[in-house]
């Protein structure tokens, strides 16, 4: 069964500084691979995703994912931090070649942005 | 495009009562997602729809729960017989078939059972 692990329940940078925050999948097969954002009382919006093609994949507001098949991870970064990313992050998968195209989400990482 | 909407947005009921949500899609998208994301975890996949049919649930959905999606527009999640351990937000997302399109998610409607 497919599952995904955020390191890091809570991640706290300085506004400016770097942002990486940890997402490792365990799958039989590489799985299509996602982050979401969620703002407080907010859905979910998708930042970036990964299916095929180009391991490092660009997003909305900056952000960047690589796509590390021996390492089965996906991590996300951003160079400088604003405040206004401060925010709930969720990496999810997705399994290849299941049609129905469910999400397994990880438990999430909030990112806090000091000033 | 006005996005995913649920309703409502927010409902509190006391243990034993019967409650039921809608999730109206973005109204091209022929697939309809429902997650559960209870405090502090990544939302959890509940059931879908392709069109009007049911293509698959998870074990997570007791037989106290059931979802419709009558002509293959708006969904209904109904709860009977609600218990203290439903209180979650329940979400709803909805996509173009394929899983390299994005599933587009409404604002949940967040559950109290007291």
């Amino acid at each position: 069964a497919q599952s995904v692990t955020q390191l890091g329940s809570h991640v706290s940078v300085s506004e400016g500084a770097l942002v990486l925050l940890r997402c490792n999948y365990s799958s039989s097969v590489p799985p299509y691979l996602f982050w979401y954002v969620q703002y407080p009382n907010q859905g979910l919006q998708l930042l970036l995703k990964y299916t095929t093609g180009a391991t490092l994949v660009k997003g909305i507001n900056g952000f960047e994912a690589e796509f590390k098949k021996s390492e089965t991870s996906f991590h996300l970064t951003k160079p400088s931090a604003h405040m206004s990313d401060a925010a709930e992050y969720f990496c999810a998968v997705s399994e290849r070649g299941n049609q129905g195209g469910k999400l397994i989400f990880g438990q999430g990482t909030e990112l806090s942005v000091k000033p | 495009d006005t996005g995913v909407s649920q309703n409502p947005r927010h409902k509190i009921t006391k243990r034993g009562q019967n409650v039921t949500f809608r999730c109206d899609p973005i109204s091209e998208h022929n697939r309809l997602y429902w997650y559960r994301q209870t405090l502090g975890q990544g939302p959890e996949f509940l059931t879908y729809f392709q069109n009007e049919a049911q293509l698959e649930k998870s074990r997570l959905l007791s037989d106290r729960f059931s979802a419709e999606r009558p002509k293959g527009s708006f969904s209904t999640l109904e709860i009977q017989r609600t218990e203290q351990g439903d209180s979650a937000m329940y979400l709803c997302a909805s996509s173009l078939t394929g899983v390299f399109y994005e599933q587009y998610f409404g604002p949940g409607t967040r559950l109290t059972v007291t």
